[in-house]
């Protein structure tokens, strides 16, 4: 296991469409925070799972948001209806407890 | 909610010069501290974290912090900083009431040239 990953690293649509990131934390961890990173901004944080269990949404998360991690594996985190302020860079980072967390190198996101 | 300040947006640096990024932190308890640094097109690192004891703590790539709770700072250091030091720096504080999730500061951008 080398890592947090994600994918696509870069997701190009159309403001209307749908779209659905995936992360793949590392594998022991039981902890999954996804993040918002816009241009010239620090990391935003969005939500975080302890296993299967959604526990925090921030209120960054509109409704068009949503997220699932089920089996407490992987993480998947769907815009619908997108706009184009959905701009920017998407992060997932997974920790073992409280621990330190380890950043994915995100997905890209452009809105047009 | 904890929170930090980064002061700086950009800092030049000479390469071989020294470098000294700031945080400030807001929380009245012992926050849990980090220093990420992110290169482009690269994901977020970590450079060092303080959770308590010792307040100089040493990180990877020849970087240290010190606490100073009457300052209520964090800053990162470097005694001589090399070309590829060049990239985004964020300090981040936990925020116990989210999670441990992390709320991070708006970054510094470091140049280092020749």
């Amino acid at each position: 296991d080398t890592g947090v990953s994600q994918d696509p690293r870069h997701k190009i649509t159309k403001r209307g469409q749908n779209v659905t990131f995936r992360c793949d934390p590392i594998s022991e961890h039981n902890r999954l925070y996804w993040y918002r990173q816009t241009l010239g901004q620090g990391p935003e944080f969005l939500t975080y799972f302890q296993n299967e269990a959604q526990l925090e949404k921030s209120r960054l998360l509109s409704d068009r948001f949503s997220a699932e991690r089920p089996k407490g594996s992987f993480s998947t985190l769907e815009i619908q209806r997108t706009e184009q302020g959905d701009s920017a860079m998407y992060l997932c980072a997974s920790s073992f407890g409280a621990d330190e967390q380890f950043f994915g190198p995100g997905t890209r996101l452009t809105v047009l | 909610a904890q929170s930090v300040t980064q002061p700086d947006i950009h800092i030049t640096v000479s390469e071989g010069a020294s470098l000294e990024l700031r945080c400030n932190y807001s929380y009245g308890a012992t926050p849990y501290l980090f220093w990420y640094v992110q290169s482009p097109g690269q994901g977020l690192q970590l450079l060092l974290k303080y959770f308590s004891g010792d307040t100089l703590v040493q990180g990877i790539k020849g970087f240290e912090a010190e606490f100073k709770r009457s300052q209520s700072s964090f800053n990162l250091r470097k005694p001589s900083v090399h070309w590829s030091d060049a990239a985004e720096y964020f300090c981040a504080v936990v925020d116990s009431n989210s999670g441990y999730a992390l709320n991070f500061g708006k970054g510094t951008s470091l140049l280092v040239t020749p």
